[in-house]
C-alpha cells in the first residue's frame, strides 16, 4: 500500500513570486507519482506526472516537479506565480504495475491551498 | 477537447434510499474509476473498472456499492442505502490504459452527493 504526505495545507504566497508544494510518500514498491490541481467547482486537473526517466518534469502552466528517490519528494514548483493559480492541488501515486490487466487506483495526499495574494 | 461528464452536479437524498450517480468518460477511453471526497478530507479511491467488470476496490467499497456500465457510454455508481456518512463529492474518471501502460486519469466536475 502507498500514502502520501502534503505538509502543508495551506500555502500563501504574493503574486510572481516562487513557490514549491511539498509531497512525500511512502511505498513498498515503485510508484508513479502525479500532481493534480483543482479549481473552484471544477473537477481534477492533470499539472504534470513522473512514470520514468527524467526526474525533472515539466508540466502545464509553468509548473515543475522534481521526483527524489532517496528522499521519496515529488514537490512541486513554480517561479513565478499568478493570482489565476489561485487552487488545491493534489499529489497523487499509484504503483508502477509492469504487467497484468486492469487498473490500479491514485492513492492522493489531503490537497494543500494555494492562496495568491496580490 | 473531450471531457468527462458527470450528473447530476447535486442530489440530495434521505438517509436509507438509493442512489445511481452517473457519469459519460471519454469516448475512446477502456478503464473508468470512482473516487470520493468527503468535506475536508482527501480524495479517495473506491473502484476501478475495465472490460466488464471491477479491477480493484478499496475497503470503502462494501456491498453497499456496485457499479455498471449499462451501455456504450455511461458509468453509474450505485449507493443501495445510503448513509449519513456516504455524503461527500463523488468523482468519476477514465484512462485510455491501464496497468503496465500507465495514463493520465482524467476526471469529471464531481457529484456531491447530501444524506439527510
Amino acid at each position: 500500500a502507498q500514502s502520501v504526505t502534503q505538509l502543508d495545507s495551506q500555502v500563501p504566497v504574493f503574486e510572481e513570486a516562487p513557490v514549491e508544494l511539498r509531497c512525500n510518500y511512502s511505498s513498498s514498491v515503485s510508484v508513479y507519482l502525479f500532481w493534480y490541481v483543482q479549481y473552484p467547482n471544477q473537477g481534477l486537473q492533470l499539472l504534470l506526472k513522473y512514470l520514468s526517466g527524467s526526474t525533472l518534469v515539466k508540466g502545464i502552466n509553468g509548473f515543475e516537479a522534481e521526483f527524489n528517490k532517496s528522499q521519496t519528494s515529488f514537490h512541486l514548483r513554480k517561479p513565478s506565480v499568478h493570482i489565476s493559480d489561485t487552487a488545491e492541488y493534489f499529489c497523487a501515486v499509484s504503483e508502477a504495475a509492469y504487467s497484468g490487466g486492469g487498473a490500479d487506483g491514485l492513492t492522493f495526499g489531503k490537497g494543500t491551498h494555494l492562496i495568491i495574494q496580490p | 477537447e473531450p471531457e468527462v461528464t458527470q450528473t447530476p452536479s447535486h442530489q440530495v437524498t434521505q438517509m436509507g434510499q438509493e442512489v445511481i450517480l452517473r457519469c459519460v468518460p471519454i469516448s475512446n477511453h477502456l478503464y473508468f474509476y470512482w473516487y470520493r471526497q468527503i468535506l475536508g478530507q482527501k480524495v479517495e479511491f473506491l473502484v476501478s473498472f475495465y472490460n466488464n467488470e471491477i479491477s480493484e476496490k478499496s475497503e470503502i467499497f462494501d456491498d453497499q456499492f456496485s457499479v455498471e456500465r449499462p451501455d456504450g457510454s455511461n458509468f453509474t455508481l450505485k449507493i443501495r442505502s445510503t448513509k449519513l456518512e456516504d455524503s461527500a463529492m463523488y468523482f468519476c474518471a477514465s484512462s485510455a490504459r491501464g496497468r503496465g501502460a500507465p495514463d493520465t486519469q482524467y476526471f469529471g466536475p464531481g457529484t456531491r452527493l447530501t444524506v439527510l
